[in-house]
């Protein structure tokens, strides 16, 4: 089934220490993104990628990374700089055809102690 | 500035009773709102794009319609299992970037 795999589903961090979640799809998309989703507040945009080997900041990419060396992948690094990461990551991928719909995975909840 | 407005918050209906969510936008030519449903602990599920004002898109119990300056989502009789979390969003300059709104919680009890 065509799809996209975020992993882990739960992680935990301490305070310092860098994480990556990992993002698959094999829905052959070249648009792929990463939102940050907090209780109350809509889906917040942190990097987009529209093609391979580029990639774009959203509204808050301060204290994340990314890269888009493959197609199908889009890995997302919360780093030590990120000042309050314990939130729901959600991934997402877009054809060209349905410009506003989005394919996202299952989320990626990071709670750091 | 927030471009999509959602309302209510949370929205606690029994089964069978009728309503309507609301989603105002400010963008201007807008290119498109979209609806997507979010269940608890998952990633949000497309559901409608609407394009232009006057038109209307349904699935099952949901109808979703379009004015110059928001979009409502009709929920006709609704069961337990219509309970989510619903999303609209709207495209900014950049088509590659969605504005979401905060969404309505919807509970609908047997």
């Amino acid at each position: 089934d065509g799809g996209i795999t975020q992993s882990p589903k739960y992680l935990f961090r301490k305070e310092g220490q860098n994480v990556t979640l990992s993002c698959e799809q094999n829905l052959n998309h070249d648009a792929m993104y990463w939102y940050r989703q907090d209780p109350g507040q809509g889906l917040r945009l942190i990097y987009y990628s529209q093609i391979v080997n580029d990639f774009q900041k959203g509204d808050i990419a301060e204290g994340y990374s990314v890269s888009r060396e493959k197609k199908e992948s889009f890995p997302l690094t919360v780093t030590s700089a990120q000042k309050n990461p314990t939130a729901f990551y959600l991934c997402a991928s877009r054809g060209t055809v349905r410009a506003g719909e989005l394919f996202f995975g299952e989320g990626s909840r990071l709670t750091v102690l | 500035e927030d471009q999509v407005t959602q309302s209510p918050e949370a929205l606690r209906l029994q089964e069978g009773e009728s309503s309507s969510l609301n989603c105002s936008y400010t963008v201007s030519g807008l290119r498109g709102l979209f609806w997507y449903r979010q269940d608890p602990g998952k990633g949000p599920e497309f559901l409608f794009t609407l394009y232009s004002a006057g038109e209307e898109k349904e699935k099952e119990r949901l109808k979703a319609t379009l004015t110059k300056k928001e979009s409502f989502l009709h929920i006709t009789a609704p069961k337990p299992e219509d309970s989510a979390t619903y999303l609209c969003a709207v495209p900014e300059s950049n088509d590659y970037k969605l504005s979401f709104g905060a969404g309505t919680t919807v509970t609908v009890r047997a």
